[in-house]
């Protein structure tokens, strides 16, 4: 089955640490997006990218950065100049030449990063 | 700047009732409203996708409208189940590949 898979489910990082949330997607999606969730806010975007080599940073996206090597993975990495990383993570994906004609967002099942 | 309102924040009802969420939207150019599920520590699951030119998708017991004119959307679940406690979120596409805005969701609860 086609989908998006997000690792690890969970992961803790000390003070100071870079950690990398991996996000693979066999969908043959173009764009890629990565998201960050607080209890009481709405989604958020960080990064996005619509094709190879290219990436665009979104609402919030200091303290992150990300890769687009090749078409089915866009790793998100929380460097540690990000000063309150402690949320869940949640990467998604979209064709806009998908079937229904509208480009609909696809999500993974999401990481959670807790800082120790 | 898109804001995008779910009310309430959360509901509990009892098993066999029939419901309604509300998703409201400060910018009517939008061309697509998606509702989505989302369980406890996972990801979000799409229930229902609604293009600026629909005024309404169904899917099994979900019912999803939109109203641009107002912006509004509401979400109708008929006969409530215990599985269908969960968050419920809305979406705004505004345009472009970044352009949308999530509400922060109704969490719903059903007791048996």
């Amino acid at each position: 089955d086609g989908g998006i898979t997000q690792s690890p489910k969970y992961l803790f990082r000390k003070e100071g640490q870079n950690v990398t949330l991996s996000c693979e997607q066999n969908l043959n999606h173009d764009a890629m997006y990565w998201y960050r969730q607080d209890p009481g806010q709405g989604l958020r975007l960080i990064y996005y990218s619509q094709i190879v080599n290219d990436f665009q940073k979104g609402d919030i996206a200091e303290g992150y950065s990300v890769s687009r090597e090749k078409k089915e993975s866009f790793p998100l990495t929380v460097t540690s100049a990000q000063k309150n990383p402690t949320a869940f993570y949640l990467c998604a994906s979209t064709s806009p030449g998908s079937p229904s004609g509208a480009n609909v967002l696809t999500f993974g099942a999401g990481s959670r990063l807790t800082v120790l | 700047k898109q804001e995008v309102t779910q009310i309430p924040a959360a509901l509990s009802v009892p098993e066999g009732e029939n419901l309604v969420l509300n998703c409201s939207f400060t910018d009517s150019a939008i061309y697509n409203l998606q509702w989505f599920r989302q369980d406890p520590g996972k990801g979000l699951t799409s229930l229902l996708l609604i293009q600026s030119s629909q005024r309404e998708q169904t899917s099994g017991r979900l019912n999803a409208s939109l109203d641009k004119s107002s912006g509004r959307s509401t979400l109708y679940i008929a006969a409530s189940q215990p599985g269908d406690s969960a968050t419920y979120l809305c979406a705004a596409y505004s345009g472009g590949y970044q352009k949308v805005t999530f509400g922060t969701g109704t969490k719903l609860q059903v007791i048996p």
